[in-house]
């Protein structure tokens, strides 16, 4: 069964204090992992597509990473801002739906 | 930029009430999706249109939920007879249907519901 583990489910960062949130998955063939970030009471805001193991993508203080079972989302100095619940998804080979993990709430404290 | 349009924002109902919500997407998208997200879960899908057919509702509870696409653009998803259980945020995404590599999907704002 295709699957999706967040973690930690919440974090509180001192504004400039990096860190990163941990996403492991499980499924039958990854077509594409996805992080969006969704701010309470909106809907999910795309970030990041990643498509293969090794692969990298940047915007602004975060930084996303693949390996074959888990990604990470790596947040450098962060800013009151950037508090948000981060929701990571993957989609698998054999569907175009996402499958998402609980997501991690961040807390960045000025 | 274009986005994904949704209405209402927020619905209140009784239960056994009909509840319907309505969702434009992102202009040339041929693929549209519902979502639903309870607090503190990540979204799960109800229903997928490929163009105005469904491709997968396999999670959709058809006793009570029915979605409809009928000219391939907009989408409604109704609930009738509205439960309790059913209180919880509805989310439309769209993506363009490129097909082979994951394909992003787009968010609208979402409804969020609550039974009373």
């Amino acid at each position: 069964e295709d699957q999706v583990t967040q973690s930690p489910e919440a974090l509180r960062l001192q504004e400039g204090e990096s860190s990163s949130l941990n996403c492991s998955y499980t499924v039958s063939g990854l077509r594409g992992l996805f992080w969006y970030r969704q701010d309470p009471g909106k809907g999910p805001e795309f970030l990041f597509t990643l498509y293969s193991a090794g692969e990298e993508k940047e915007k602004e203080r975060l930084k996303a990473t693949l390996t074959k079972k888990e990604s990470f989302l790596h947040i450098t100095a962060p800013k009151p801002e950037d508090s948000a619940t981060y929701l990571c998804a993957v989609q698998a080979e054999s569907s175009y739906k996402l499958i998402f993990g609980s997501g991690t709430r961040l807390l960045v404290r000025p | 930029e274009a986005e994904v349009a949704q209405s209402p924002r927020y619905k209140i109902t009784e239960k056994s009430q009909a509840v319907a919500f309505w969702c434009d997407p992102i202009s040339g998208h041929a693929t549209l999706y519902w979502y639903r997200q309870i607090l503190g879960q990540g979204p799960e899908l109800l229903v997928q249109f490929q163009d105005e057919s469904v491709v997968d509702d396999s999670q959709l509870p058809k006793d009570r939920f029915s979605a409809e696409r009928l000219k391939g653009v907009d989408s409604t998803l109704k609930i009738q007879p509205a439960e309790l259980g059913d209180s919880a945020m509805y989310l439309c995404a769209s993506s363009q249907n490129r097909r082979g590599k994951g394909e992003t999907q787009y968010f609208g704002p979402g409804t969020r519901l609550l039974v009373l």
